[in-house]
C-alpha cells in the first residue's frame, strides 16, 4: 500500500547537534511538506518542495533545513540554531495537480523529537 | 493574510449523540478549499472531509457533514451517531492553490460512553 514513512517515530538528542528526520513516499506524489506541531498551535509549515531540487520557506524556516534531491525523499535537518527544537514533526505530500489546489494532504505518522 | 479559527479548545459528546464543531476562516480569496482532519491518539492525521468554495452542496462522508457558509466564512463539521472511535483532535484547514495548507489550533474531541 502506498503511503508515507517518517523514521524515527522518537527522538532524544543533546542540545547544540544537528538531527535529520526521515520522510519518505511511495505515493508518486510531486509535491512534499513539512509541519511542526505544538500544543495549542496547530500545524506551522516548515518547508515545502514543489518538485525534484526545489523547496520553499515555510513560515518558520529559521533553524531547519532541507533537499529534496529524489522524489520519493524529503529529509528535515533540525539544526542547532533552532532555539526551541522540541515538538512533534509531521511530513506530508500532495499531487501537483492543479498547482496544488484542492488536493487534500497525505501525512505520515510524525516524529517526535526531544532536544535537551 | 488568511486565518483559520477553531474556538473550541475542546468538545464533549455522548456516545450516540450528534456534536458540531466550529472552523470560520477569513480570505478574500473566492477559488479555494476547505478540510477537516483526525488526529487520534496515534497522531497520524487523516482526512475526513473536504469542501469546494464553489460548490453550493455542503459534503458528506457518511456520518460526518459540514455545513458550509460562504457569505459568513463559516465551515461546521457534523458528525452524527457519534463513536468512541471519534475521540480525537479535530483540525479545520484552509487552501487556496499556493501549496499552503493553513490550519486552525485544532478541538479536542471527548466520547463519553
Amino acid at each position: 500500500d502506498g503511503g508515507i514513512t517518517q523514521s524515527p517515530k522518537y527522538l532524544f538528542r543533546k542540545e547544540g547537534q544537528n538531527v535529520t528526520l526521515s520522510c519518505e513516499q511511495n505515493l508518486n506524489h510531486d509535491a512534499m511538506y513539512w509541519y511542526r506541531q505544538d500544543p495549542g498551535q496547530g500545524l506551522r509549515l516548515i518547508y515545502y518542495s514543489q518538485i525534484v531540487n526545489d523547496f520553499q520557506k515555510g513560515d518558520i524556516a529559521e533553524g531547519y533545513s532541507v533537499s529534496r534531491e529524489k522524489k520519493e525523499s524529503f529529509p528535515l535537518t533540525v539544526t542547532s540554531a533552532q532555539k526551541n527544537p522540541t515538538a512533534f514533526y509531521l511530513c506530508a505530500s500532495s499531487p501537483r495537480a492543479q498547482g496544488g489546489k484542492g488536493s487534500p494532504l497525505h501525512f505520515g505518522n510524525g516524529t517526535r523529537l526531544t532536544v535537551t | 493574510a488568511q486565518t483559520v479559527t477553531q474556538s473550541q479548545p475542546e468538545m464533549s459528546v455522548q456516545e450516540a449523540e450528534t456534536v458540531t464543531l466550529s472552523c470560520t476562516y477569513d480570505t478574500s480569496e473566492s477559488d479555494y478549499y476547505l478540510f477537516w482532519y483526525k488526529q487520534p491518539p496515534s497522531r497520524q492525521m487523516i482526512l475526513v472531509i473536504r469542501q469546494e468554495a464553489y460548490k453550493q452542496q455542503n459534503a458528506t462522508e457518511n456520518r460526518f457533514s459540514v455545513n458550509f457558509q460562504k457569505a459568513a466564512k463559516s465551515f461546521s463539521l457534523k458528525i452524527s451517531d457519534s463513536q468512541l472511535g471519534d475521540a480525537a483532535m479535530y483540525f479545520c484547514a484552509y487552501s487556496s492553490g499556493t501549496y499552503k495548507y493553513i490550519f486552525g489550533t485544532g478541538t479536542r474531541l471527548k466520547v463519553l460512553a
